[in-house]
């Protein structure tokens, strides 16, 4: 089981430029999360799918922000337009449903300078 | 709103001694309860995790305690050592019907030779 991956690994990005970040859950996980890591907020999550479907985007910060999964291995989140406060490590995780505990990918470092 | 608090923030041990990691939260429905370890630059991964019908877990020199009457649950490690050194995580899930978890703001632990 090769786990959770995400790509890119590193994004370097000019104020104003889209990003999309890219995961593929472990195969058979349901349940899809987008998570993001700063020093001062800690992990926050962004949005979270179940059987592809968006269940909660509370976390989403504002319109800039979008997440999709078209089916049950891949699913994005886009930047458009990325500003600097966008900084931050983005996890994508995975998990079946009924069965507790996430699987994390590597993440995506995103710097938007 | 679903809130997780955690404490203390840093901890420095000898090694061989014992580390406590304390968590409250605040959704009285929750009733699941995982830590997570985030060595740097890495992913966060699951250590050990607790179920509300449960009291205590160990996991050779780990343990989780829970107290769903005061909404408190902590992670114990004992006979610490360096590679022990990394950031913990504490969450709940919410009510059954959510995946989701809500995260602590994280402890970095120090195990010193």
């Amino acid at each position: 089981d090769a786990g959770v991956i995400q790509s890119p690994r590193h994004e370097v990005t000019e104020m104003g430029q889209e990003v999309t970040l890219r995961c593929k859950p472990i195969s058979g996980h349901n349940s899809l999360f987008w998570y993001r890591q700063t020093m001062m907020r800690g992990l926050e999550l962004l949005i979270y799918f179940n059987n592809n479907v968006p269940i909660d985007d509370s976390g989403m910060p504002e319109d800039r922000f979008s997440a999709k999964m078209p089916n049950a291995s891949f699913s994005t989140l886009k930047i458009q337009p990325s500003e600097p406060r966008d900084s931050a490590v983005y996890f994508c995780a995975s998990s079946l449903e009924g069965v507790y505990g996430y699987t994390f990918g590597s993440g995506t470092r995103l710097t938007v300078v | 709103g679903e809130n997780v608090e955690q404490h203390p923030s840093t901890l420095s041990v000898q090694e061989g001694d014992s580390a406590v990691i304390k968590c409250t939260y605040s959704d009285s429905a929750s009733n699941y309860f995982p830590w997570y370890k985030q060595e740097l630059g890495k992913r966060p991964q699951l250590i050990i995790d607790i179920r509300s019908n449960v009291g205590e877990k160990k996991d050779q020199r780990i343990a989780v305690t829970l107290n769903k009457t005061a909404k408190h649950f902590s992670l114990h490690i004992t006979e610490t050592q360096p590679e022990d050194s990394a950031v913990y995580f504490c969450a709940a899930q919410g009510a059954s019907g959510t995946y989701k978890y809500i995260f602590g703001t994280g402890t970095r632990l120090k195990v010193l030779a």
